[in-house]
């Protein structure tokens, strides 16, 4: 079974970037999808993004094109979630998480234990 | 986008009770719903795919069902360990979308 490990938590002023890695373990890590899932505080899920890794291609929710690069290292098992041009609403935590069959949209499981991103001046 | 919506916001249930819960799509998805558990300070849990397959070691009193637009997740008799809250999601149609959730509270 993959488990997914992720960074650690960030402090970072407005208008900066931050950048968040997430490790899979076990399984084939080229083999399915990673997708990138925030939680603000007190709030719902929203899916920002996910890459096939042994593909290289990245999908983005429309809310975040632009403003997001999902990346993947193979040699490593990481992906990685880079949101630039923060502002205090990105305040969040941000979960990685495995989509299985990576040719449809797909549930996800399992997922990283998530990291909290702060955005604060 | 296919809007998801969960209702109730929040269940109140005694332990040892019965708790359905509802899902609701704002165009057919077909059985392409996942329901997931989450609790204070955790990642979500994957429960249910498929409407109405559990996921690997989910506990029977764990059941879905449902297709199209309406969609239910029951737990049969609520145990300590299920006071959380509870995501459904469609993946039919992209992008993949969740409901804005269900609390499920002590009574």
């Amino acid at each position: 079974q993959v488990q997914l490990v992720q960074s650690g938590a960030e402090v970072k002023k407005p208008g900066s970037s931050v950048k968040v890695s997430c490790k899979a373990s076990g399984g084939t890590f080229s083999s399915y999808a990673i997708s990138w899932v925030r939680q603000a505080p007190g709030q719902g899920l929203e899916w920002m993004g996910r890459i096939i890794p042994i593909l290289g291609i990245a999908n983005y929710a429309q809310k975040f094109q632009g403003r997001v690069t999902i990346t993947a290292d193979k040699s490593t098992s990481t992906a990685y979630m880079e949101l630039s041009s923060l502002r205090s609403e990105d305040t969040a935590v941000y979960y990685c998480a495995i989509q299985e069959d990576p040719v449809v949209t797909g549930w996800f499981d399992p997922w990283g234990q998530g990291t909290l991103v702060t955005v604060s001046s | 986008e296919i809007v998801m919506t969960q209702s109730p916001a929040t269940l109140s249930v005694s332990p040892g009770e019965r708790a359905t819960l509802s899902c609701r799509a704002s165009q057919s998805v077909s059985s392409n719903l996942a329901w997931y558990q989450q609790k204070p300070g955790q990642a979500p849990r994957l429960l249910i795919y498929g409407a109405s397959t559990r996921a690997t070691g989910i506990p029977a009193r764990f059941s879905g069902s449902g297709s199209g637009t309406e969609f239910t997740l029951t737990i049969s008799s609520l145990q300590s360990e299920d006071f959380a809250v509870y995501y459904c999601q469609q993946y039919n149609n992209w992008p993949p979308g969740f409901g804005q959730g269900t609390k499920v509270e002590i009574k």
